[in-house]
C-alpha cells in the first residue's frame, strides 16, 4: 500500500535534548512537508523540499533542521534552540507542478517536551 | 505573505447544511483548497478551485471567487462523521505546491 509514514507516535523529549522525527513515503513523491500544528490551530509550514538535496525554510523555521538525502525521506530534527517544541507534527507529501495541488498527510507525530 | 479567515466553530443538527467561509489575502494565488481533520488525525484532501464557480463532489461542494478572495465549503445532509475540523489552504504557485492554512473550523454535528 502507498503512503507516508511517520515515527514515532509519541515521543516525550527532556528540555534541552534534540530529537529527529522520521517521515518516509512511497508514493513517488517529489515534494515534502513539515508541519505543526498546536492545539485548536491550523497548521504552519516548518520546512518543505520539492526536490532530493533541496529544501526551503517555511513560516517557522527556527529551531528546526531537515535533510532530504533520499526522495522518499525527510526527517525532521527539532533542535535545543526551538523554545516550544511540544506540539502535533505532520509530515506531507505531493507531485510536484501542474495540477498536483493535493497533499497527502503521515499519521502525525505528537512531541511533549517534559 | 499569506492569511485566511475563517469561523472557529459552527454546530448543526444532522441532515443540516453548514456553509464555511474563507476569505484571504495572498502576493499569489493559484488556487484554494479545503482538507478535513477529523481530532488526532491527519488532515485529509477535499477540494480544490483553481477557477471561479462551484465544485460538487458528493455531499461536499466547494466554491471560489477570486475577485472576491472568498470561497466557501458547503456540506450538505450532515452526519455525525461530519463532526471534524475544516482547513481552508492557499496554494503559492511561485514556490510549487507549498501551501498556507487557515486556523480551520470545528464543525459540531448534533443528533
Amino acid at each position: 500500500d502507498g503512503g507516508i509514514t511517520q515515527s514515532p507516535k509519541y515521543l516525550f523529549r527532556k528540555e534541552g535534548q534534540n530529537v529527529t522525527l522520521s517521515c518516509e513515503q512511497n508514493l513517488n513523491h517529489d515534494a515534502m512537508y513539515w508541519y505543526r500544528q498546536d492545539p485548536g490551530q491550523g497548521l504552519r509550514l516548518i520546512y518543505y523540499s520539492q526536490i532530493v538535496n533541496d529544501f526551503q525554510k517555511g513560516d517557522i523555521a527556527e529551531g528546526y533542521s531537515v535533510s532530504r538525502e533520499k526522495k522518499e525521506s525527510f526527517p525532521l530534527t527539532v533542535t535545543s534552540a526551538q523554545k516550544n517544541p511540544t506540539a502535533f507534527y505532520l509530515c506531507a507529501s505531493s507531485p510536484t507542478g501542474g495540477a498536483g495541488n493535493e497533499q497527502f498527510f503521515g499519521p502525525g507525530t505528537r512531541l511533549t517536551v517534559l | 505573505g499569506q492569511s485566511l479567515e475563517q469561523p472557529s466553530e459552527v454546530t448543526a443538527v444532522e441532515g443540516a447544511i453548514v456553509q464555511i467561509n474563507c476569505t484571504y489575502q495572498t502576493s499569489g494565488f493559484y488556487g484554494l483548497s479545503w482538507y478535513q481533520q477529523h481530532d488526532g488525525g491527519a488532515p485529509t484532501f477535499l477540494s480544490y478551485n483553481a477557477l471561479d464557480g462551484l465544485e460538487e463532489t458528493g455531499r461536499f461542494s466547494s466554491f471560489l471567487s477570486r475577485s472576491d478572495s472568498y470561497g466557501y465549503l458547503l456540506l450538505q445532509e450532515l452526519q455525525m462523521k461530519d463532526s471534524a475540523s475544516y482547513f481552508c489552504a492557499v496554494r503559492d504557485g511561485a514556490a510549487g505546491n507549498k501551501l498556507t492554512f487557515g486556523g480551520g473550523t470545528r464543525v459540531l454535528v448534533k443528533p
